[in-house]
C-alpha cells in the first residue's frame, strides 16, 4: 500500500525566513509521481509541482525548490525568505497509475504559519 | 479558461437525506476523482472514473455513489447511508500524454454540512 507521511504538522516562521517541509513516501512501484499542492484558507489546492520517479534531479522556481532522494524516499520542500502569503497547509501526494487514472495518497499536510 | 466547476459551493442537508455533488470539467480530461477532506487530514479517495460508464471504488466509497454519463461530468451523491457526511469535497480530473500524467486539477470544493 501507498503511504506519505508529513511529520511536521504545524510550522511557524517570521518572514524572510527559510523553511523546509519534509516529506517521506513509500510504495512498491518503480514509476510513480511525486506532487506536492497548497491549500489556503480559501480550500482550493493549488498545484506547486509534479516530479517523476525518474527524475531526481532537484528543482528550482523562484522562491521555490525541491530535494527529491529516491535513496531515502523524501521528496522535500523548501521556500526561501517565506513571505505572509506563503501561509497555508501544504501536502504532499503520491500517485498510483489505473489505466488512465492516477490515484493520489496524500499526507495530512503541514500547517505554514509565517508572521512578519 | 479550462477548469473544473464544483457547485454549490456551501450545502446544508438535514440528516437522512441524500444530495448530490456537481463537477464539470472542460479540460477533456479522461479521469476524474472524488476526494474527501476532514478537518486536519489529508484528502482520501472516494471515487474514480478512468472513462465514460464507468468508475472505480476508492478507499472510502461506502455511502456514496458516483455515475460517468459525459466525459465532463462526474457527480456524487452523499447517501443517508454515510455516517458522517460533514467534510469538504473536492472533485479533480487528469489525463496521460503517453507515460506522463498531465494536469491533474482541483475543483474549488464543496463544504457540506449536515445537520
Amino acid at each position: 500500500a501507498q503511504k506519505v507521511t508529513q511529520a511536521q504538522t504545524e510550522i511557524s516562521v517570521v518572514e524572510k525566513e527559510d523553511v523546509t517541509l519534509d516529506c517521506v513516501y513509500e510504495t512498491r512501484d518503480t514509476t510513480y509521481y511525486l506532487f506536492w499542492y497548497k491549500q489556503p484558507p480559501s480550500g482550493e489546492l493549488v498545484f506547486l509541482i509534479r516530479r517523476n520517479s525518474f527524475d531526481e534531479q532537484n528543482e528550482i522556481s523562484g522562491r521555490y525548490s525541491w530535494n527529491f532522494q529516491k535513496s531515502t524516499s523524501s521528496f522535500n520542500f523548501t521556500i526561501t525568505a517565506s513571505q505572509v502569503v506563503d501561509s497555508a497547509v501544504y501536502f504532499c501526494a503520491l500517485s498510483d497509475r489505473t489505466g488512465t487514472a492516477s490515484k493520489l495518497t496524500f499526507g495530512t499536510g503541514t500547517r505554514l504559519q509565517v508572521t512578519l | 479558461d479550462g477548469g473544473i466547476t464544483q457547485s454549490p459551493k456551501y450545502l446544508f442537508r438535514k440528516e437522512g437525506q441524500n444530495v448530490t455533488l456537481s463537477c464539470e470539467q472542460n479540460l477533456n480530461h479522461d479521469a476524474m476523482y472524488w476526494y474527501r477532506q476532514d478537518p486536519g487530514q489529508g484528502l482520501r479517495l472516494i471515487y474514480y472514473s478512468q472513462i465514460v460508464n464507468d468508475f472505480q471504488k476508492g478507499d472510502i466509497a461506502e455511502g456514496y455513489s458516483v455515475s460517468r454519463e459525459k466525459k465532463e461530468s462526474f457527480p456524487l451523491t452523499v447517501t443517508s447511508a454515510q455516517k458522517n457526511p460533514t467534510a469538504f469535497y473536492l472533485c479533480a480530473s487528469s489525463t496521460y500524454r503517453g507515460q506522463v500524467v498531465y494536469g491533474y486539477t482541483f475543483g474549488s470544493g464543496t463544504r457540506l454540512t449536515v445537520v
